[in-house]
């Protein structure tokens, strides 16, 4: 399986809503990462895992919450978002960091 | 600050012609160099990746790095209209995460 998979593909929430995203891979993958993209844009990175800790958080506000609750599972938690965080929402991850990334198909989120 | 730099395009190229496509990066012990295509609304794809200095082939696809010029490019062979992207050139140095250029965007007229 060289697979990383999303869900949900697409979601639309209100402001005051809490949502989550979900990211799995089963390549036996150590390092996996959150990246943030709009339109036009390259993928801005947000957080990045190693051996399922927080090695790096790119100064991403607290409305975002990752979790890596084991080495297959990524979750980013959102709350109380605002419109300008309307993006596509990209889960990664590599063998080790220096090694190439693989990308899932991404979840593109739009906040009303 | 860390900066990889690629033309943003657009580079047209007619069907069966070689595409080129450049990057360079500004940190020097920098180790892993990638190509990314990313096809409007996808996610980025990895097409090469290279590490040591010289030519490295794949199919259509030849990345050539210059670690002394600081320098990568990816060349596209035949083109064709199905390798009408933007392609995302990506550096990484040990222990820190990928820094991405802000892409070339491809089109190959038929």
């Amino acid at each position: 399986d060289t697979e990383v998979t999303q869900t949900p593909k697409h979601l639309v929430m209100g402001m005051t809503n809490k949502k989550s995203l979900k990211c799995e891979q089963h390549m036996g993958h150590r390092a996996m990462y959150w990246y943030k993209q709009k339109a036009k844009k390259p993928p801005e990175l947000m957080f990045v895992y190693s051996y399922e800790k927080l090695s790096i958080n790119e100064s991403v506000p607290s409305r975002f919450s990752p979790e890596c609750p084991n080495s297959s599972l990524l979750n980013l938690h959102l709350h109380a978002l605002q419109p300008e965080d309307s993006a596509l929402y990209l889960c990664a991850s590599s063998h080790l960091l220096v090694n190439e990334q693989f990308f899932g198909p991404g979840t593109r989120l739009t906040v009303l | 600050q860390k900066e990889v730099e690629q033309n943003s395009g657009p580079l047209s190229v007619p069907e069966g012609a070689i595409a080129s496509l450049n990057c360079t990066y500004s940190d020097r012990v920098s180790q892993s160099f990638f190509w990314y295509r990313q096809y409007s609304g996808k996610s980025p794809e990895l097409i090469m990746s290279i590490y040591s200095n010289g030519d490295k082939e794949d199919g259509r696809f030849t990345a050539q790095l210059n670690k002394a010029s600081q320098y990568v490019s990816l060349l596209i062979r035949d083109s064709q209209p199905s390798d009408s992207a933007t392609y995302l050139c990506a550096v990484n140095q040990a222990g820190t995460a990928l820094i991405f250029g802000k892409g070339t965007t491809l089109s190959v007229s038929s």
